[in-house]
């Protein structure tokens, strides 16, 4: 069974960069899928923020994209998240996701997400 | 706004089927798979059909449809678990992102 397990700081500044890391375990990163990055603010619905081939190549949210950036590490079994400039708007719980088969950016397995806010 | 509609809000008594709808255009539903998503007391989503097609351990009183334009997610035989926020999801081919609903509170009365 795929489980994901995001990582990272709890708290960050505005204007800073909110950087997760996501581990997998029970699935190789290397062998396919997409990977990708969901977000849900405080009360509100669910947002996709991109997603990762495990080839490397990248989708974005069209509304993030100049402040995100996905990557992969298939050393270490684990894909990134960076988002830059980052405000209140940004607070969220931050959910890892891989995507649903054969190749497909949809969600399928998620990890139990990671609260981040953002405040001095 | 979102890309996808649902209902804000669907009820029905144990044992009775519901149905949730998700409506988008043609850059979307009626053209990819749609996701649904279950998120019980706002903890982690899971993912309870992807297309017409149940994730394992999920239970068959769930099943997925699509006509066109909008995609139904129907719950046969209503259980007080399934109380829940649930989401759907596809490709918008327009946007070239994955876009969301705005969800639908499933209450079990």
């Amino acid at each position: 069974q795929v489980q994901l397990q995001e990582s990272g700081p709890g708290l960050v500044k505005p204007s800073e960069t909110l950087s997760l890391t996501c581990t997998v375990s029970g699935y190789s990163i290397s062998s396919g899928y997409y990977w990708g990055w969901i977000r849900q603010p405080p009360g509100k619905g669910l947002e996709w923020i991109g997603s990762i081939y495990h080839s490397g190549s990248t989708y974005y949210n069209p509304s993030l994209k100049s402040r995100v950036t996905i990557s992969v590490d298939t050393s270490k079994n684990q894909f990134s998240l960076k988002l830059s400039s980052v405000t209140a708007a940004d607070t969220a719980v931050y959910y890892c996701a891989r995507g649903a088969p054969p190749v497909a950016t949809h969600a399928y397995y998620w990890g139990q997400g990671t609260l981040v806010t953002v405040s001095s | 706004q979102s890309a996808l509609t649902q209902e804000a809000s669907v009820s029905g008594t144990v044992g009775q089927k519901v149905t949730l709808s998700c409506t988008g255009n043609s850059n979307n539903i009626g053209s990819y798979a749609v996701g649904w998503y279950q998120q019980i007391s706002h903890g982690a989503p899971k993912t309870v059909m992807f297309g017409n097609s149940l994730p394992s351990g999920i239970p068959d009183r769930f099943s997925g449809s699509k006509s066109g334009t909008t995609a139904s997610l129907t719950i046969s035989g209503l259980q007080p678990e399934d109380e829940a926020d649930y989401y759907c999801s596809t490709w918008d081919y327009s946007l070239s992102a994955q876009v969301f609903g705005g969800g639908t509170k499933l209450t079990v009365l």
